[in-house]
């Protein structure tokens, strides 16, 4: 079956600007997450959706970074006046759920590059 | 809190020779553990998962992790490397809370032919 899909898979942006990145997840799976790899900081966990709960926000750097989940399925994880040190790959992750023994299933990334 | 520690970012070995990547973990509470591998400009794949039913776990390509809890370890071994092993390898445990994935630093491996 298809795997988790992200968009776009690279993305060059001014330093300002503000970008959306996008998640598709494994039908079915009602967990969502979103994790960013960058040199210095390795891969950290930055946010989380299950269901129809309230999201985890606990991992976002700072206010500039949102995300939302559209329907349970789609997610858009939206940086505002990007800068340099968000250059990163941004991986989205799907689970069936968010409790018990679930791996998770990850996506290709996006790679933000901010000039 | 929980975390994770892998000694050794670099590990090189020959083809055919076995492979040891180190994983040592802190966990407040029993833990989920999983290993993933990374290859160049790639998502990260699942090895294989430690989910308290058995300490000995076997995974894809194969690999194979012990959980030791005396040692707080979780180890990722192969009998003999294959030169498509080389690739970065992660690994992880999860927040009881949520099932957030606290990952080490990675280790990359190489195999030299």
């Amino acid at each position: 079956g298809a795997g988790v899909s992200q968009s776009p898979s690279n993305k060059v942006t001014e330093k300002g600007k503000d970008v959306e990145l996008r998640c598709d997840p494994i039908s079915g799976h009602t967990a969502l997450y979103w994790y960013r790899q960058s040199l210095g900081q390795g891969l950290e966990f930055l946010i989380y959706f299950q269901g129809n709960s309230a999201p985890d926000k606990s991992g976002l750097p700072s206010d500039r970074f949102s995300a939302e989940r559209t329907g349970g399925s789609v997610s858009t994880l939206t940086i505002q006046r990007t800068q340099q040190e968000d250059s990163a790959v941004y991986l989205c992750a799907s689970s069936v759920r968010d409790r018990g023994p679930y791996e998770q299933y990850f996506g290709p990334g996006t790679r933000l590059t901010v000039t | 809190a929980q975390s994770v520690t892998q000694l050794g970012s670099h590990v090189s070995v020959s083809e055919g020779a076995l492979v040891l990547l180190r994983c040592n973990y802190s966990s407040s509470v029993p833990p989920y553990l999983f290993w993933y591998v990374q290859y160049p400009n790639q998502g990260l794949q699942l090895l294989l998962k430690y989910t308290s039913a058995a300490t000995l776990v076997k995974g894809i390509n194969g690999f194979e992790a012990e959980f030791k809890k005396s040692e707080t370890s979780f180890h990722l071994t192969k009998p003999s490397a294959h030169m498509s092993d080389a690739a970065e390898y992660f690994c992880a445990v999860s927040v009881f809370n949520g099932n957030k994935l606290v990952f080490g630093a990675g280790t990359i491996l190489r195999v030299k032919s």
